[in-house]
């Protein structure tokens, strides 16, 4: 299986708003609504920020959202602050029943 | 709130194999609609799925490493394990045990362990 597509980098000043994109095939992305997100942070583990395309978990800021078209998901974080700056992990279930993860995108606010 | 907590060899030699283990509390890992999973990261690198296994015993594993991995699950210790045969420096990398959230409409990652870093090297 082949990993999910992320844009390297992306950058924004604060209050901004940046979008990260998250290409699949039909197999995978484009298959089901079962997209999540996930912020890592330096040396920590990763954090659910958005499941099932669209949903956020308890405690995660409504600045960050989620949505598909096709093949293709999509994070968006509004009112861009400096403690968004991290790396940022899309995953989908498969088909197959497999999970595949995007090759993640580093977050730079400026 | 489910609490996942790995251990393990921090160094293993090439050509041996990886041995992993992932303690589960707050929650027994017989609960329905979730996959106990292992991911790993490379040093500087993404994020890669390598297998899940549920309480039932059912297993998946990524096509990449389906030949080398083992997954296995011990339900009266409430734990499940990850073996990485032949292992190369390409499997140095910080290994996470997470749990897989999988119902009729819903699936994805909710909770993670911190991770531990294995090295393979001589």
């Amino acid at each position: 299986q082949s990993a999910l597509t992320q844009p390297a980098s992306v950058s924004g000043s604060p209050g901004q708003s940046i979008t990260i994109s998250c290409t699949g095939t039909s197999s995978d992305v484009g298959a089901y609504n079962y997209v999540s997100w996930y912020q890592q942070q330096p040396g920590k583990a990763p954090k659910l920020m958005i499941y099932d395309v669209t949903n956020r978990p308890s405690g995660v800021s409504i600045r960050f959202s989620g949505s598909k078209s096709g093949n293709t998901a999509s994070l968006t974080i509004s009112g861009l602050q400096a403690e968004d700056e991290a790396d940022y992990y899309c995953s989908s279930y498969t088909r197959s029943s497999t999970l595949v993860f995007g090759g993640g995108t580093k977050l730079t606010v400026l | 709130q489910v609490q996942l907590q790995e251990s393990g060899p921090g160094l293993v030699k090439p050509s041996e194999t990886l041995s992993l283990t992932c303690t589960v509390s707050g929650g027994s890992v017989s609960r329905g609609s979730y996959y106990w999973s292992w991911i790993r990261q490379p040093p500087g690198k993404g994020l890669e799925w390598i297998a899940y296994i549920y309480y039932s015993g059912s297993t998946n594993y990524n096509p990449s490493l389906k030949s080398r991995v083992t997954i296995s699950l011990d339900t009266s210790k409430n734990h499940f394990s990850l073996k990485l045969s032949s292992v190369t420096a390409a499997d140095t990398a910080v290994y996470y045990c997470a749990s897989l959230y999988c119902s009729r409409n819903s699936c994805y990652l909710n909770y993670w362990g911190q991770g531990t870093l294995v090295t393979v090297s001589s």
